[in-house]
């Protein structure tokens, strides 16, 4: 059973203040790591897909990276527009299926 | 109408109730989903249909009952439901086994 862990749970920074979340996760046979974003009342909207250990991908203030053990989400000098709930999935073999975290919430004040 | 579309956005239904909650995506994707999504939870994968096809069983409650007339339209029809039922439910759609998945804005659903 594939399973992914995000941490925190909440992280609440300031404006311009820079972080990162984490995403570990066990699967057998990564056959992709992907990043969501979701915002309050809104299905997730998808980011970032990450293949192979050693990949990265930017997305203005977002880089995702990944390793053969966890991903991580970097977000450098945060707007409040980045106030999110930030989702990890993984998806393994030749399935549809995604398995996701439970999230990380970002909340960025001005 | 673009992405993906959900019908209704709030449903409140007393444990006896039917009802259907209705899913359209405009992206031409061959494959359609529903999720739950409980608070502090992780999103669950409830069905996938593919070509019209169920694929990828989970363990759902009987109560749930997917249909998927076409690849556009995606229905879950609800009955005899449980308080615990009480959740956002997701649609998504993809092209083919993409892990790239397009949600709609979910359905609000409660229980009582």
């Amino acid at each position: 059973e594939d399973q992914v862990t995000q941490s925190p749970e909440a992280l609440r920074l300031q404006e311009g203040e820079s972080s990162s979340l984490n995403c570990s996760y066990t699967v057998s046979g990564l056959r992709g790591l992907f990043w969501y974003r979701q915002d309050p009342g809104k299905g997730p909207e998808f980011l970032f897909t990450l293949y192979s250990a050693g990949e990265e991908k930017e997305k203005e203030r977002l880089k995702a990276t990944l390793t053969k053990k966890e991903s991580f989400l970097h977000i450098t000098a945060p707007k409040p527009e980045d106030s999110a709930t930030y989702l990890c999935a993984v998806q393994s073999g030749f399935r549809y299926k995604l398995s996701f975290g439970a999230g990380t919430t970002v909340t960025v004040r001005a | 109408e673009t992405g993906v579309t959900q019908t209704p956005r709030h449903l409140v239904m007393g444990m006896t109730n039917k009802k259907s909650l209705k899913c359209e995506q405009h992206l031409g994707h061959n494959a359609m989903y529903w999720y739950k999504q409980s608070a502090k939870k992780p999103l669950e994968l409830m069905f996938v249909y593919s070509l019209e096809e169920r694929v990828e069983n989970n363990s759902v409650p009987s109560r749930f009952s997917p249909e998927c007339p076409n690849s556009s339209h995606l229905f879950l029809h609800l009955h005899t439901l449980q308080p615990e039922d009480s959740a956002l439910y997701l649609c998504a759609s993809s092209q083919d086994r993409a892990g790239e998945q397009y949600f709609g804005p979910g359905t609000r659903l409660t229980v009582t």
